[in-house]
């Protein structure tokens, strides 16, 4: 089946302990982005890649890190997790970014920082 | 970046049809207009998109207004598992990197 998997699903974890959440699409996808929801703020873009070894910034980055070193995976760092990166994530991908695709997403990743 | 306006919330009863509307009275001639939705607790899903002409999928239609300031993405028989909040995202060439989502409509439906 045709899909994004995020791990974990749920994660409480302490102010500043290194976390990773792993994205991994089986489409051979180029493009993939990471987002994420908060009540009132709606989904807002975190990071996204173009293709293997080619990443970008998007509207909210402060506070993460990504890599793209194969085509299938694009992990989301938290070197240092403070509380206001609660929140829910999603990961995407596409066939390519061209405005005629469209998007799958993962099934989310709910993060809770103490 | 061209703009959207949708209705906070719409209800429907099960099996009838249901018209979601869109608003993109700024739109170029490059958008796309896309929609996505989501259902409780999971991520958004792609639903159909499209330029100028009307669309067909499996999931629903996209009808768009011939000065394409507004679309309609309509349900044909709705079901329970239809209520989800639905999004209409307009995406080119320029902005194509992300989507960029609004604050939705969400729609129930009723027994």
């Amino acid at each position: 089946e045709a899909q994004v998997t995020q791990n974990p699903r749920y994660l409480i974890t302490v102010t500043g302990k290194k976390l990773t959440v792993t994205c991994s699409q089986n489409m051979n996808h180029e493009y993939m982005s990471w987002y994420r929801q908060d009540p009132g703020l709606g989904l807002r873009q975190i990071y996204y890649s173009m293709n293997v070894e080619v990443t970008d910034k998007g509207d909210v980055p402060e506070g993460y890190k990504v890599s793209r070193k194969e085509k299938r995976n694009f992990p989301l760092i938290l070197e240092s997790p403070s509380p206001n990166q609660t929140s829910l994530y999603f990961c995407a991908s596409s066939l390519t970014n061209r405005p005629n695709y469209g998007y799958t997403f993962g099934s989310g990743t709910r993060l809770t920082v103490v | 970046d061209a703009k959207t306006t949708q209705p906070n919330s719409m209800e429907s009863n099960e099996e009838e049809p249901v018209h979601l509307p869109c608003n993109h009275s700024t739109i170029s001639g490059t958008d796309y207009i896309h929609w996505y939705r989501q259902l409780p607790s999971q991520g958004p899903e792609y639903v159909i998109h499209g330029l100028t002409s009307n669309v067909n999928n499996r999931m629903a239609s996209l009808a768009i207004a011939e000065d394409r300031k507004s679309s309609t993405l309509i349900l044909h028989r709705a079901t329970l598992r239809d209520a989800a909040v639905y999004y209409c995202i307009l995406k080119n060439t320029g902005t194509a990197s992300k989507l960029t989502f609004g604050t939705g409509t969400r729609l129930q439906v009723t027994l």
